[in-house]
């Protein structure tokens, strides 16, 4: 298994405002992905990170509300982009293990105000 | 797509078991999986059961798997207050190395 630090482990914001979440792993991972976590809703793949490229975004999810960067293959960072309160959420960093299970952190939990 | 269902909430008594329901769609998932959230926290992997076993033990837990009803349930023997937390079903596979999660189901222990 993996250690995942995430940071921060939440967070109160203004709308307008963007916040960078950190995710810190304590191996080489290939890929790294975000996933959003809403209040009783199963959780949504953001996008897919691998060092080196860009991050491949899923349906719904775009660049410029949420770049992610992948500068080593031991980190990454989601930034939330012009927060609105509909943006109130869990946000998590996840790994792969060699059985295709996700390895998650702690997360970050957002509120928007 | 696939989908994964799960019911929204279990309550029991303390020193019962727990049965945790999970339906799946996909066909084609090789691996399916338990996870477990705290408040507050991330998930946490419980287990995981490869798609052609039909029952995995390890503790207190029991997974069993119906592959052909594509039903898969978690079974927690004697539970106990700090086992309260939502429970996420996932599976992969058929070409996919993403997990697909249920929405949770949340377990409420009282005494």
């Amino acid at each position: 298994s993996a250690v995942i630090s995430q940071k921060p482990s939440r967070d109160i914001c203004q709308r307008g405002t963007s916040l960078t979440i950190q995710c810190q792993v304590d191996s080489q991972v290939t890929m790294m992905f975000w996933y959003r976590q809403q209040p009783g809703q199963s959780l949504t793949l953001i996008a897919t990170a691998n060092q080196g490229s860009e991050a491949t975004y899923e349906s719904g999810f775009v660049i410029d509300k949420f770049p992610i960067s992948r500068p080593n293959l031991t980190f990454s960072t989601l930034t939330v982009s012009n927060m609105s309160p509909e943006d109130s959420s869990i946000y998590l960093c996840s790994v792969q293990g060699a059985n295709t299970e996700a390895f998650f952190g702690q997360g970050t939990r957002l509120t928007v105000v | 797509g696939e989908d994964v269902e799960q019911s929204l909430f279990l309550s029991v008594r303390e020193g019962d078991s727990s049965v945790i329901n999970c339906t799946y769609t996909d066909s084609s998932s090789t691996y399916l999986y338990w996870y477990k959230q705290e408040p507050g926290a991330g998930l946490q992997l419980l287990t995981y059961i490869f798609s052609n076993m039909d029952m995995k033990q390890d503790q207190r837990l029991t997974v069993l798997l119906n592959k052909k009803d594509k039903h898969l349930s978690l079974r927690i023997a004697d539970t106990q207050t700090g086992d309260s937390a939502i429970y996420f079903c996932a599976e992969s596979g058929g070409g996919s190395y993403i997990p697909t999660f249920g929405r949770g189901t949340s377990l409420i222990v009282h005494p």
